[in-house]
Order: C-alpha cells, then sequence, then structure tokens
C-alpha cells in the first residue's frame, strides 16, 4: 500500500481564493482524520470521519471551512476563501477499528495564503 | 477533555536511554495514551500506544502508573537519528477525541 496520498504537496493562493486539499486514505481504513499543523498552535484536529460520515468537527475553525468524504477512498478539505492566516500544514491521516489511535499521516499539504 | 503537557525539548547523547514524561491530569477511564514521532517535513508516525502498566515494542517501552495521571516513553540506546519531536495523545476509547499534546523536541547529540 502506498500509505495515506495527499496532494497538492505545496500550494500557493492569494487571499479570498478558493483552496482544495485532497486525500487518499489506506484501504481497509475507517476512520479519516484532518489536521492542521503550525509553529503557533501545534497539531490541531480540524475534523474526523468514521466510515465516511463525520464524527466531530468540532475544530474546524469558522464556516469558511469545510470537509468531504464521498466516499471511502477520497476526502476533500476546502476553504473558501482563503486567509493568510490559514497558512499551515494540512494533514491527512487514516485509521482503522476502535483501538484507532494508530493513524497512519500523509505527508502533508503546506499552503501559503499571500 | 483529557489535556496534556510535555517538556518543550531535552537533549541526550547517542546511546543513552532517554525518557520522555506526558502529563494528562485529567485522563478519563477510558482514554487510551499514544505517542508519535515526527521529522521535519513529515508527518507524524506511530512509535506507541498503552492503557495501564508497561508496553514495549521494537522500538520503545511505554510506562503508565497506577493513577494514569503521566505516562513516560523511554527509547533505549538512542541514536542520531531519533531526533524528532515526540507527541503524546490521549484518546477516549472508540475514538472520541484526537488531540495532541504541545510535543518534546529531543535532539541526540554525537
Amino acid at each position: 500500500d502506498a500509505g495515506v496520498i495527499q496532494s497538492p504537496r505545496h500550494e500557493v493562493t492569494e487571499m479570498g481564493q478558493e483552496v482544495t486539499l485532497r486525500c487518499k486514505p489506506i484501504s481497509g481504513h475507517d476512520y479519516l482524520f484532518w489536521y492542521r499543523q503550525t509553529m503557533m498552535r501545534g497539531l490541531e484536529l480540524l475534523i474526523y470521519f468514521n466510515n465516511n460520515v463525520p464524527i466531530d468537527d468540532s475544530g474546524m475553525p469558522e464556516d469558511r471551512f469545510s470537509a468531504k468524504m464521498p466516499n471511502a477512498s477520497f476526502s476533500t478539505l476546502k476553504i473558501q476563501p482563503s486567509e493568510p492566516r490559514d497558512s499551515a500544514v494540512y494533514f491527512c491521516a487514516s485509521g482503522r477499528g476502535h483501538q484507532n489511535t494508530e493513524a497512519f499521516f500523509g505527508q502533508g499539504t503546506r499552503l501559503t495564503v499571500v | 477533555l483529557a489535556k496534556t503537557t510535555q517538556p518543550i525539548s531535552m537533549d541526550s547523547y547517542e546511546g543513552q536511554e532517554v525518557n520522555i514524561t506526558c502529563s494528562h491530569n485529567n485522563i478519563a477511564t477510558n482514554d487510551y495514551i499514544t505517542w508519535y514521532q515526527q521529522f521535519p517535513s513529515q508527518g507524524p508516525r506511530f512509535i506507541i500506544q498503552g492503557y495501564k502498566t508497561k508496553v514495549t515494542n521494537e522500538v520503545a517501552s511505554l510506562f503508565i502508573p497506577a493513577d494514569r495521571k503521566s505516562s513516560t516513553l523511554s527509547l533505549p540506546r538512542v541514536s542520531l537519528s531519533d531526533t524528532a519531536v515526540y507527541y503524546c495523545l490521549v484518546a477516549l476509547n472508540y475514538g472520541q477525541n484526537f488531540v495532541f499534546g504541545p510535543g518534546t523536541r529531543l535532539s541526540v547529540l554525537p
């Protein structure tokens, strides 16, 4: 298995533009997580899904952020409109089973909003 | 909601044993304790997980006292390649909560 695949690896966009981050989880994993990492705030959980259903989105900073998981092999995190303070590394991770804190992370997408 | 605290940084020398402690005073009955390692420009990588007493795998040991208000990650005989940031994470059983601690930056010196 190729692991969790995220795209793009790097994204530079202008303030106000829409940004879509993509994730392909590991096949067979029933949990999918979106995290954001910054120097100031560390690793923050944004949202996670179980069997394609959003379970906890309390970490989503505001309505500009939305996440979808239309099927077991694909998820998106969208920011519209983007702002400079959204600049961060966004990680997608997937896991399996009840004791599922053994999450496997992708390489991340480094987003820069100018 | 379980909160975790960790030392910001630690230094060690090659070949030494390193112990990193995480405090989680308000851990809930069903919370598991997990440790991750992160290298620059990479996502975190799972190291070890435990619920109580001691867990050991091929890379580390995890010690959890009876009150479970702290846990200690033990890395035997560290090498330069163990230089990384180490995070503890406390999660409810059945995965209701996934919040990372602030991380400990370990520097292994030759």
